[in-house]
């Protein structure tokens, strides 16, 4: 397997505009996760899916964040409209279904996005 | 969640072993502590994972006292490959409550 493939790696984008962030995760894996890394906060852990169900959105910041899952390959996090802020390094990670619990999670390299 | 506290950063000169403690002083019964590794500009990757006593795979050791308060990653003969954050995270697995990150150990490895 390929691991947790994400795309794109670098989004440059300006102020107010549309960014949808994508990721592919590990065939197999009941869980996937979108984290948030800056300086400042360290990684977030923004929302979690579990069997392409949102278990937990509590994490994100605001409203101009969504993130769906609309199979088990494929889930979108989408920012409208962009602020600098929200300039981070975003990542997604997936986690195989072990007992019941959540054991290791994989993660993907990460898209490094640039509000200006 | 149970909260963990990690030093900010060591440094090390490589080929000498490395020990990063963490403390976990509220961990529930059925917590287990995962530990994870991130370089600069990567994911963070899974190292090791112990509930007590002693868990060691090929990369790394980890150490539970009997009160689990506390647990240490130990890697044997760091080399400058090494110089990554590593976190140490607390939880049951359940409700992805195991996936908080802390602030994490930044390990610089010197030559």
């Amino acid at each position: 397997d390929a691991g947790v493939i994400q795309s794109p790696r670098h989004e440059v984008t300006e102020m107010g505009q549309e960014v949808t962030l994508r990721c592919k995760p590990i065939s197999g894996h009941d869980y996937l996760f979108w984290y948030r890394q800056t300086m400042m906060r360290g990684l977030e852990l923004l929302i979690y899916f579990n069997n392409n169900v949102p278990i937990d959105d509590s994490g994100m910041p605001e409203d101009r964040f969504s993130a769906k899952m609309p199979n088990a390959s494929f889930s979108t996090l989408k920012i409208q409209p962009s602020e600098p802020r929200d300039s981070a390094v975003y990542f997604c990670a997936s986690s195989p279904h072990r007992d019941r619990t959540i054991s290791e999670a994989f993660f993907g390299q990460g898209t490094r996005l640039t509000v200006v | 969640l149970a909260k963990t506290t990690q030093p900010i950063s060591m440094d090390s000169y490589e080929g000498q072993e490395v020990n990063i403690t963490c403390s976990h002083n509220n961990i529930a019964t059925n917590d287990y502590i995962t530990w994870y590794q991130q370089f600069p500009s990567q994911g963070p990757r899974f190292i090791i994972q112990g509930y007590k006593t002693k868990v060691t795979n090929e990369v790394a050791s980890l150490f539970i006292p009997a009160d689990r308060k506390s647990s240490t990653l130990s890697l044997p003969r760091v080399s400058l490959s090494d110089t990554a954050v590593y976190y140490c995270l607390v939880g049951d697995g359940r409700g992805a409550n195991n996936l908080f990150f802390g602030t994490g150990t930044r390990l610089t490895v010197i030559p």
